[in-house]
């Protein structure tokens, strides 16, 4: 079975401040790895994906994440937070070739203050 | 590409009714899933169509159903509303293929908001 943890179910940032996510997962085979984000009344969108390349992935808005197998984690990062980042993240995972069904963690609603 | 769609956006029925949700995916697509979204236990995988079959299904119960047209168009019903459904159903699409290299990117609708009273 998969799982996914979220550290933190708030976070609050700065403005220009770092934005750092964190995100570990259990998987009994090669997982792929997503982070999603959702504004408020509205669905999920899609920051960016790891499918076993490059374990540095870069994404949308400035958002990058790093595979740490060792770790198992997939931390999300911005080097600088800005207002429009105020949202819901969510760190996903799926066993790709075995199918489409993703596993979500509860989620981090990030809180920037000006 | 135009994205996912579903409709309605909102809904509200009374406990005991039954309710059909749809969802248009993205041209081309030939995945659909479902997932329910509730304060309580976040999000949750309901099911998956591809290809008009039902390829993976989550721990829902049964009241719980969907199917998938030839047109990859997909439809969920709920069937004896309880208080606890009401949630927001989200639809996501992606192009579904399982080999290697394939995409699993799955992109999604802007939900239904279900309320049960």
């Amino acid at each position: 079975a998969q799982s996914v943890t979220q550290l933190g179910s708030h976070v609050s940032v700065s403005e220009g401040a770092l934005v750092l996510l964190r995100c570990n997962y259990s998987s009994s085979v090669p997982p792929y790895l997503f982070w999603y984000v959702q504004y408020p009344n509205q669905g999920l969108q899609l920051l960016l994906k790891y499918t076993s390349a490059a374990t540095l992935v870069k994404g949308i808005n400035g958002f990058e994440a790093e595979f740490k197998k060792s770790e198992t984690s997939f931390h999300l990062t911005k080097p600088s937070a800005h207002m429009s980042d105020a949202a819901e993240y969510f760190c996903a995972v799926s066993r790709g070739a075995a199918g489409n069904k993703l596993t979500f963690g509860g989620g981090t609603r990030v809180l920037v203050k000006p | 590409k135009a994205g996912v769609t579903q409709t309605p956006r909102y809904l509200i029925k009374t406990r005991g009714q039954q309710v059909t949700l749809s969802c248009s995916p993205i041209s081309g697509h030939r995945s659909v899933s479902w997932y329910q979204q509730t304060p309580g236990q976040g999000l949750q995988f309901l099911f998956e169509y591809f290809s008009e079959t039902q390829r993976n299904k989550g721990n829902f119960p049964g009241r719980f159903s969907g199917r998938q047209f030839s047109n990859s168009r997909s439809e969920m019903n709920v069937s004896t509303l309880e208080l606890g459904d009401s949630a927001l159903y989200l639809c996501a699409s992606s192009l579904g293929g399982l080999l290697a290299g394939d995409s699993y990117e799955q992109y999604f609708g802007p939900g239904t908001r279900l309320t049960v009273t």
